[in-house]
């Protein structure tokens, strides 16, 4: 069955710190790879997504990174603030419009 | 713009009752729906999914079963609840198109089970 490994488990940054987690996938059915946030009590919101036709992309603090030949991506958040305090999902398209989730990161942003 | 409803917000329900929860989403046609669970702390488990009325797949067979009655609205039953049915209950859609946008999926608040 196919994975999504998803590392760490969780993950404590100081504010101001730059926050990495990581994905590594087996097989994709689309180049496509979004980054979901979910707050305590909360559903999944879909906060970033990449087309492996780019090595990387940015949006405000938030940086995806691809590396097609290894299978892996990664989140980068940097400048990290205590609102960033949530779990991060990753996920890959499996065929028949589902996604193969990532098994989550608790990250807690320190003040 | 579109946007997702799911009720109740929360319930607790004895072993053995039955269940259903609703799902219905505004402002768009022909979605893929999606009903997910979540244990406290782990990650999304695919119960079952649907790409138009009355075509439903299931990824886990359980004692849960879902159908689509109407283009915009999932309903997720069960005859009667066990234990470990209890968990965070998420529905969400995606736009039945093709491309990326298949994969982009949009959840809805969630409804919190107890199994008692």
């Amino acid at each position: 069955q196919q994975q999504v490994k998803q590392s760490p488990q969780s993950l404590i940054v100081q504010k101001g710190g730059i926050s990495i987690i990581n994905c590594a996938y087996e097989n994709t059915a689309f180049d496509y790879f979004p980054w979901y946030q979910q707050f305590p009590g909360k559903g999944p919101a879909l906060l970033i997504a990449i087309r492996p036709d780019v090595s990387e992309k940015k949006e405000g603090r938030f940086t995806i990174s691809f590396n097609k030949s290894a299978k892996q991506f990664s989140l980068h958040i940097m400048d990290s603030q205590p609102g960033d305090s949530a779990t991060y999902f990753c996920a890959s398209p499996r065929s028949n419009y589902q996604l193969i989730w990532g098994a989550g990161t608790k990250l807690i942003i320190k003040p | 713009s579109q946007t997702i409803h799911q009720w109740p917000a929360t319930l607790v329900q004895p072993v053995g009752s039955p269940l259903s929860l609703e799902c219905t989403v505004e402002g768009t046609s022909n979605p893929n729906l999606y009903w997910y669970r979540q244990a406290a702390g782990r990650g999304l488990q695919l119960l079952f999914y649907s790409v138009g009325i009355g075509q439903i797949s299931s990824e886990v067979p359980q004692n849960l079963s879902a159908s689509r009655p109407q283009d915009r609205q999932f309903i997720l039953s069960s005859k009667k609840l066990l234990l470990s049915d209890s968990g965070f209950y998420l529905c969400a859609w995606s736009v039945g198109a093709s491309g990326v946008r298949f994969y982009e999926q949009y959840f809805g608040p969630g409804t919190r089970l107890t199994v008692t």
